[in-house]
């Protein structure tokens, strides 16, 4: 089961960017998706869990969903801020591997 | 207040060993599953291994047969025993709570540095 991720997408601030998470080898939508969000020199972030549901914490402006059909996940992220530049991961499970992460995403907010 | 420190990265040559431990405090270290997670340099997450509360193991295909995961529930850690270790292996160890098991890695520690080279 693998999970692939764009490796960098770009944006303007105020806009509003998604980040897909596609499953190969396994079905996205038999198990929950988790988004984590990691800035340079950090430890990651839990941002999104269970597919769409946010930690307190987390602002509303960052919003998870699955497509079955399309065997993917996506993070969005409205009203883009500078700081939301870090990398992101899409976490899921597979009786096979167990946890497996995407590759991540370099946000850029230029 | 959660926190996790992890201790015991460094250097080691190919083919030696290293044990990583993760003390922990703030949460209900009974009741939570520990995992393993690594980062290589420039690289993204890898989960590594999982130790739940009741007492499932599982681990990466990468490090089955080489990492051993256990837990004191005593001095609240988790450790790592990472043997036969190889160049790959090269990375920052997280460890990380997951107290559902659904995947909510919810506090992290800062990590600890390996570095496996000649």
């Amino acid at each position: 089961f693998v999970l692939t991720q764009p490796h960098s997408v770009s944006e303007s601030p105020g806009k509003t960017i998604n980040i897909s998470c596609t499953g190969s080898g396994g079905s996205i939508g038999s198990n929950y998706v988790q988004w984590y969000q990691q800035r340079p020199g950090s430890a990651p972030t839990l941002l999104i869990y269970e597919d769409d549901h946010r930690p307190s914490g987390v602002p509303d402006r960052f919003s998870g969903s699955v497509d079955s059909s399309s065997n993917s996940a996506s993070l969005s992220i409205s009203g883009l801020k500078t700081e939301d530049e870090a990398d992101y991961y899409c976490l899921s499970y597979d009786a096979g591997v167990h946890w497996v992460f995407g590759g991540g995403t370099k946000l850029t907010v230029l | 207040d959660v926190q996790l420190v992890e201790s015991g990265g460094g250097l080691v040559t190919p083919g030696g060993s290293l044990r990583l431990s993760c003390e922990t405090s703030g949460f209900n270290f009974d009741y939570t599953s520990l995992n393993w997670v690594r980062q290589a340099p420039g690289k993204g997450l890898e989960w590594v291994a999982s130790f739940s509360h009741v007492g499932d193991i599982f681990y990466a295909d990468s490090v089955k047969g080489r990492f051993t995961i256990s837990r004191d529930n005593a001095k609240r850690s988790v450790f790592l025993q990472m043997n036969s270790l190889r160049v790959d292996d090269t990375a920052v160890y997280f460890c990380a709570t997951d107290p559902y098991i659904t995947g909510y890695f919810d506090h992290w520690g800062q990590g600890t540095r390996v570095t496996v080279s000649s």
